[in-house]
């Protein structure tokens, strides 16, 4: 089956600083891959989707690089701030399925 | 546009009483999921279903029903609830698993307690 592995659990970091999250999976070949914010008590939120073809995506302080032939992806938060602080997950689908890791908590320090 | 809503959002069961957690969308999406959410093991997709009268197992089917009969809704079933079962519930729903951009929107969850 599917195996997806976020960097660490929880990541501390400065405000200002840049967050750097990874995520790495086994097994497949998937054509896209998503990233989720999500909050204590609520349902995650979407942020960013990548195409295997695609080997960087921006979105304001957000960056997404996908690597296929490492199978790894890695989220940037650039200028962070203390409300950026959340748990991060990446996801990706196979056929009609997804699969998520288990989460980065970010907590950006003031 | 209310989104994905999830009713209830908390609800305590005895072992083997059954329950219909319920989830609905008004975006017309044709992708509806569910799954659970457990400390340490992240989201793990329990049924879903690619449009009217088509559903399907993820990854826990085990111990779960659904049926998806309109586009709108797509109720989950515990046949016979087991302290293992105790978790976040979260539905989904997305226009369509092929489409190249295919965000997922999530309901607020459901918090299920199974003594």
């Amino acid at each position: 089956s599917q195996k997806i592995e976020q960097n660490s659990e929880a990541l501390n970091i400065q405000e200002g600083k840049t967050a750097t999250l990874t995520c790495n999976y086994t097994n497949y070949s998937p054509a896209y891959l998503q990233w989720y914010r999500q909050d204590p008590g609520r349902g995650p939120v979407f942020l960013l989707l990548i195409r295997e073809n695609e080997k960087e995506k921006r979105k304001e302080r957000l960056k997404v690089t996908f690597d296929t032939t490492l199978k790894q992806s890695l989220f940037h938060i650039t200028a962070s701030q203390p409300a950026d602080s959340a748990t991060y997950l990446c996801a990706l689908n196979t056929g009609n399925q997804f699969y998520f890791g288990t989460g980065t908590s970010l907590t950006v320090i003031p | 546009n209310a989104g994905v809503t999830q009713t209830p959002k908390f609800q305590v069961l005895k072992t083997g009483q059954s329950m219909t957690l319920q989830c609905a969308q008004d975006m017309n999406h044709e992708y509806m999921s569910w799954y659970r959410q457990d400390p340490g093991m992240g989201l793990r997709l329990i049924h879903y279903s690619v449009g009217a009268g088509i559903t399907d197992q993820g990854e826990v089917p085990n111990g779960y029903n659904v049926s998806r009969s309109t586009t709108e809704d797509f109720p989950l079933r515990l046949l016979s609830a087991a302290p293992s079962q105790t978790s976040v519930y979260f539905c989904a729903s997305s226009y369509s698993v092929v489409r190249t951009y295919n965000e997922q929107f999530f309901g607020p969850g459901t918090r299920l307690t199974v003594l």
